[in-house]
Protein backbone atom coordinates (compact mmCIF):
# COMPACT_ATOMS: atom_id res chain seq x y z
CA UNK A 1 0.00 0.00 0.00
CA UNK A 2 0.81 3.78 -0.06
CA UNK A 3 3.74 5.02 2.30
CA UNK A 4 2.92 8.34 3.92
CA UNK A 5 6.03 10.55 5.10
CA UNK A 6 5.97 13.88 6.86
CA UNK A 7 8.88 15.91 8.09
CA UNK A 8 9.86 17.75 9.72
CA UNK A 9 8.63 15.00 12.66
CA UNK A 10 9.07 18.33 15.19
CA UNK A 11 9.25 21.80 14.95
CA UNK A 12 9.60 24.90 17.32
CA UNK A 13 8.97 28.45 16.27
CA UNK A 14 8.53 31.50 17.51
CA UNK A 15 5.05 33.27 17.41
CA UNK A 16 5.18 35.52 13.79
CA UNK A 17 7.63 32.85 11.96
CA UNK A 18 6.66 31.03 8.68
CA UNK A 19 6.82 27.68 8.13
CA UNK A 20 6.62 24.66 5.84
CA UNK A 21 5.28 21.33 6.35
CA UNK A 22 5.95 18.60 3.90
CA UNK A 23 4.41 15.17 3.25
CA UNK A 24 5.95 12.91 0.69
CA UNK A 25 3.77 9.95 -0.59
CA UNK A 26 4.84 6.69 -2.47
CA UNK A 27 1.98 6.17 -5.38
CA UNK A 28 -0.15 8.41 -6.99
CA UNK A 29 -3.19 10.01 -5.21
CA UNK A 30 -6.66 10.34 -5.46
CA UNK A 31 -7.62 11.72 -1.97
CA UNK A 32 -4.94 13.67 0.05
CA UNK A 33 -5.92 16.04 2.64
CA UNK A 34 -4.10 17.81 5.73
CA UNK A 35 -5.24 17.88 9.54
CA UNK A 36 -4.59 19.74 12.35
CA UNK A 37 -4.74 17.80 15.79
CA UNK A 38 -4.96 20.49 18.74
CA UNK A 39 -3.97 19.67 22.28
CA UNK A 40 -7.62 18.54 23.36
CA UNK A 41 -6.69 15.76 20.39
CA UNK A 42 -10.01 17.11 17.97
CA UNK A 43 -8.60 16.35 14.03
CA UNK A 44 -9.60 19.96 12.46
CA UNK A 45 -10.14 19.73 8.24
CA UNK A 46 -7.46 22.17 6.89
CA UNK A 47 -7.45 20.67 3.30
CA UNK A 48 -8.64 18.66 0.61
CA UNK A 49 -6.03 18.84 -1.91
CA UNK A 50 -5.34 15.91 -4.42
CA UNK A 51 -3.76 18.40 -6.97
CA UNK A 52 -3.22 21.88 -7.46
CA UNK A 53 -2.91 24.96 -4.57
CA UNK A 54 -5.16 26.17 -1.95
CA UNK A 55 -5.16 28.83 0.58
CA UNK A 56 -7.79 29.88 3.69
CA UNK A 57 -6.30 32.95 5.66
CA UNK A 58 -2.51 32.29 6.89
CA UNK A 59 -2.45 28.25 5.48
CA UNK A 60 -1.84 27.38 2.58
CA UNK A 61 -1.55 23.67 0.73
CA UNK A 62 0.17 22.80 -2.76
CA UNK A 63 0.39 19.40 -3.87
CA UNK A 64 2.48 18.38 -6.60
CA UNK A 65 1.06 14.86 -7.69
CA UNK A 66 3.14 14.16 -10.47
CA UNK A 67 6.40 14.61 -7.84
CA UNK A 68 4.49 12.75 -5.20
CA UNK A 69 4.74 15.52 -2.47
CA UNK A 70 2.25 18.03 -0.89
CA UNK A 71 3.47 20.65 0.95
CA UNK A 72 1.89 23.14 4.05
CA UNK A 73 2.72 26.71 4.73
CA UNK A 74 2.01 28.56 7.54
CA UNK A 75 2.72 31.82 7.81
CA UNK A 76 2.50 34.50 10.81
CA UNK A 77 2.53 31.41 12.95
CA UNK A 78 0.05 31.72 16.28
CA UNK A 79 0.72 30.26 19.51
CA UNK A 80 -2.85 28.71 18.86
CA UNK A 81 -1.49 26.71 15.76
CA UNK A 82 0.31 24.72 18.20
CA UNK A 83 -0.32 20.99 18.01
CA UNK A 84 0.29 17.96 15.60
CA UNK A 85 -0.40 18.62 11.56
CA UNK A 86 -1.03 15.28 9.72
CA UNK A 87 -1.37 14.44 5.98
CA UNK A 88 -3.12 11.72 4.66
CA UNK A 89 -3.70 10.15 1.31
CA UNK A 90 -5.71 7.31 -0.54
CA UNK A 91 -4.14 5.59 -3.44
CA UNK A 92 -6.08 2.94 -5.01
CA UNK A 93 -8.41 2.00 -1.59
CA UNK A 94 -10.99 3.64 0.23
CA UNK A 95 -8.80 4.43 3.07
CA UNK A 96 -6.87 7.33 4.23
CA UNK A 97 -3.19 6.41 5.18
CA UNK A 98 -1.64 8.51 7.75
CA UNK A 99 1.63 9.71 8.24
CA UNK A 100 3.34 9.70 11.47
CA UNK A 101 2.76 13.79 11.78
CA UNK A 102 5.13 16.87 12.51
CA UNK A 103 4.25 18.19 15.78
CA UNK A 104 4.50 22.41 15.87
CA UNK A 105 5.17 24.12 18.61
CA UNK A 106 4.38 28.08 18.62
CA UNK A 107 6.41 29.82 21.67
CA UNK A 108 5.14 33.59 22.79
CA UNK B 1 -24.91 21.37 10.41
CA UNK B 2 -23.28 18.90 12.65
CA UNK B 3 -20.16 17.09 12.30
CA UNK B 4 -19.27 13.88 13.15
CA UNK B 5 -20.55 13.09 16.18
CA UNK B 6 -18.99 10.27 18.47
CA UNK B 7 -19.88 9.48 21.94
CA UNK B 8 -18.52 8.60 24.78
CA UNK B 9 -15.76 11.31 24.72
CA UNK B 10 -14.17 9.25 27.24
CA UNK B 11 -14.73 5.79 28.36
CA UNK B 12 -12.76 3.74 30.85
CA UNK B 13 -13.26 -0.11 31.46
CA UNK B 14 -11.76 -2.56 33.66
CA UNK B 15 -10.26 -5.44 31.82
CA UNK B 16 -12.50 -8.11 30.49
CA UNK B 17 -15.37 -5.57 29.83
CA UNK B 18 -17.01 -4.61 26.73
CA UNK B 19 -16.70 -1.53 25.48
CA UNK B 20 -19.27 0.07 22.81
CA UNK B 21 -17.89 2.98 20.58
CA UNK B 22 -20.93 4.85 18.86
CA UNK B 23 -20.37 7.04 15.77
CA UNK B 24 -22.85 9.45 14.37
CA UNK B 25 -22.06 10.29 10.58
CA UNK B 26 -22.59 13.97 8.97
CA UNK B 27 -25.94 14.53 7.54
CA UNK B 28 -26.06 12.59 3.77
CA UNK B 29 -22.91 10.84 4.41
CA UNK B 30 -23.26 7.27 3.84
CA UNK B 31 -19.78 6.17 4.23
CA UNK B 32 -18.32 5.46 7.90
CA UNK B 33 -14.68 5.03 8.69
CA UNK B 34 -12.96 4.02 12.08
CA UNK B 35 -9.06 4.31 13.24
CA UNK B 36 -7.02 4.25 15.81
CA UNK B 37 -4.82 5.94 17.35
CA UNK B 38 -1.98 5.27 19.69
CA UNK B 39 -0.34 7.91 22.25
CA UNK B 40 2.23 9.44 19.96
CA UNK B 41 1.69 7.96 16.88
CA UNK B 42 -0.62 8.61 13.76
CA UNK B 43 -4.07 7.02 12.76
CA UNK B 44 -4.36 3.73 11.87
CA UNK B 45 -7.32 2.07 9.78
CA UNK B 46 -9.59 0.07 11.11
CA UNK B 47 -12.89 -0.60 9.15
CA UNK B 48 -15.33 0.80 6.08
CA UNK B 49 -18.87 0.52 6.41
CA UNK B 50 -21.77 1.79 4.06
CA UNK B 51 -25.49 1.49 5.51
CA UNK B 52 -25.76 -2.47 6.97
CA UNK B 53 -22.38 -3.40 5.25
CA UNK B 54 -19.14 -3.89 5.89
CA UNK B 55 -16.92 -3.09 2.68
CA UNK B 56 -13.35 -3.27 4.05
CA UNK B 57 -11.99 -4.68 7.98
CA UNK B 58 -8.28 -5.53 6.93
CA UNK B 59 -7.24 -3.22 9.53
CA UNK B 60 -9.66 -4.65 12.32
CA UNK B 61 -8.38 -7.62 14.80
CA UNK B 62 -10.02 -10.81 14.33
CA UNK B 63 -10.91 -11.46 17.55
CA UNK B 64 -12.78 -9.45 20.03
CA UNK B 65 -13.53 -6.68 17.57
CA UNK B 66 -16.65 -5.94 15.93
CA UNK B 67 -18.13 -3.08 13.54
CA UNK B 68 -21.36 -2.55 12.32
CA UNK B 69 -23.94 0.54 10.87
CA UNK B 70 -27.56 -0.64 11.14
CA UNK B 71 -30.15 1.09 8.21
CA UNK B 72 -31.30 3.09 11.62
CA UNK B 73 -28.76 4.53 14.32
CA UNK B 74 -25.19 5.27 14.23
CA UNK B 75 -22.47 3.20 13.82
CA UNK B 76 -20.79 0.94 16.45
CA UNK B 77 -17.39 -0.39 17.09
CA UNK B 78 -17.97 -3.20 19.49
CA UNK B 79 -14.27 -4.25 21.64
CA UNK B 80 -15.07 -7.77 23.62
CA UNK B 81 -13.06 -8.73 27.25
CA UNK B 82 -11.15 -5.85 26.70
CA UNK B 83 -7.04 -5.77 27.72
CA UNK B 84 -5.10 -2.55 28.38
CA UNK B 85 -3.36 -2.96 24.64
CA UNK B 86 -6.90 -1.73 23.35
CA UNK B 87 -6.34 1.72 25.41
CA UNK B 88 -6.32 4.28 22.92
CA UNK B 89 -8.02 6.92 21.30
CA UNK B 90 -10.71 5.93 18.67
CA UNK B 91 -11.81 7.88 15.79
CA UNK B 92 -14.87 7.63 13.51
CA UNK B 93 -14.87 9.61 10.15
CA UNK B 94 -17.50 9.88 7.71
CA UNK B 95 -17.73 10.94 4.12
CA UNK B 96 -20.40 11.28 1.23
CA UNK B 97 -19.23 8.94 -1.19
CA UNK B 98 -16.91 6.23 -1.56
CA UNK B 99 -13.38 7.69 0.08
CA UNK B 100 -11.22 7.97 -2.69
CA UNK B 101 -12.40 11.11 -4.13
CA UNK B 102 -14.21 12.64 -1.40
CA UNK B 103 -13.42 14.63 1.54
CA UNK B 104 -13.91 13.09 5.01
CA UNK B 105 -14.42 14.57 7.74
CA UNK B 106 -13.78 13.35 11.62
CA UNK B 107 -15.46 13.11 14.82
CA UNK B 108 -14.24 14.26 17.78
CA UNK B 109 -13.06 10.74 19.08
CA UNK B 110 -13.57 8.29 22.19
CA UNK B 111 -10.72 7.93 24.51
CA UNK B 112 -10.49 4.29 25.82
CA UNK B 113 -8.83 3.72 28.83
CA UNK B 114 -8.63 0.04 29.86
CA UNK B 115 -7.66 -0.85 33.80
Amino acid sequence: GIQVEQSPPDLILQEGANSTLRCNFSDSVNNLQWFHQNPWGQLINLFYIPSGTKQNGRLSATTVATERYSLLYISSSQTTDSGVYFCAAISGSEKLVFGKGTKLTVNP
Amino acid sequence: NAGVMQNPRHLVRRRGQEARLRCSPMKGHSHVYWYRQLPEEGLKFMVYLQKENIIDESGMPKERFSAEFPKEGPSILRIQQVVRGDSAAYFCASSRAAGGNTEAFFGQGTRLTVV
